[in-house]
């Protein structure tokens, strides 16, 4: 069975970094053919994919965020980290670690975890 | 700003038959396979349907996928309450947009 489990600061200040840690169980990370990744949602709108890592350390961005976002596997601690620097309150959100599945191009997302939310205020 | 497009609601009542709508383009829906999530107040969002029509164990036959073009479509056959929720569509984008979801869909029992 998978789990994912996000932590992190539920509040975070203008201009600063946010750093989330993901604990996942189940899977090992290490083949290409699977990964682990970022959705968030902010209140009251879609959700919005952020980033994915590979097994194979293989990774992918938002277009609209990659400036500003990185993600990182440390397979032995069966952990993945986003950050994601120069908050704004319009990244004010739920941060969500999902699975990642089905094919290197074309997978999806499935389980995930339940939901890290951060507030951007000063 | 989200690449595909969804009606912000629809509804029924127990039994009925529901579909939502997810209008995409070619370097979307039109190459890439539709994955749909549901997502229940107050849970984490979950998977209902990956590679356009397929039902990952767990999920009742009363969802079914389909797609067509650059649009694809879910139905909920036999609704039942336990089903209000928000439903998204998602594809790759072979553009430089990534993973793409839909607007989102709320679904309502009445």
């Amino acid at each position: 069975q998978i789990t994912l489990k996000e932590s992190g600061p539920t509040l975070v200040k203008p201009t600063q970094t946010l750093t989330l840690t993901c604990a996942f169980s189940g899977f090992s990370l290490s083949s290409s053919s699977e990964g682990a990744g970022w959705i968030r949602q902010p209140p009251g709108k879609a959700l919005e994919w952020l980033a994915l890592i590979y097994g194979n350390d293989d990774k992918r961005y938002s277009p609209s965020l990659t400036s500003r976002l990185s993600i990182a596997k440390d397979t032995s601690k069966k952990q993945v980290v986003l950050t994601l620097t120069n908050m704004d309150p319009v990244d004010t959100g739920t941060y969500y670690c999902v699975h990642y599945s089905g094919g290197y191009y074309f997978g999806w997302f499935d389980p995930w975890g339940q939901g890290t939310r951060v507030t951007v205020s000063s | 700003q989200s690449v595909l497009t969804q009606p912000p609601s629809a509804s029924g009542t127990p039994g009925q038959r529901v579909t939502i709508s997810c209008s995409g383009s070619s370097s979307n829906i039109g190459s890439n396979t539709v994955h749909w999530y549901q997502h229940l107040p107050g849970t984490a969002p979950k998977l209902l349907i990956f590679r356009n029509n397929q039902r990952p164990s767990g999920v009742p036959a009363r969802f079914s996928g389909s797609r067509s073009g650059t649009s694809a479509s879910l139905a909920i056959s036999g609704l039942q309450s336990e089903d209000e929720a928000d439903y998204y569509c998602a594809a790759w984008d072979d553009g430089p947009n990534g993973y793409v979801f839909g607007t989102g869909t709320r679904v309502t029992v009445l």
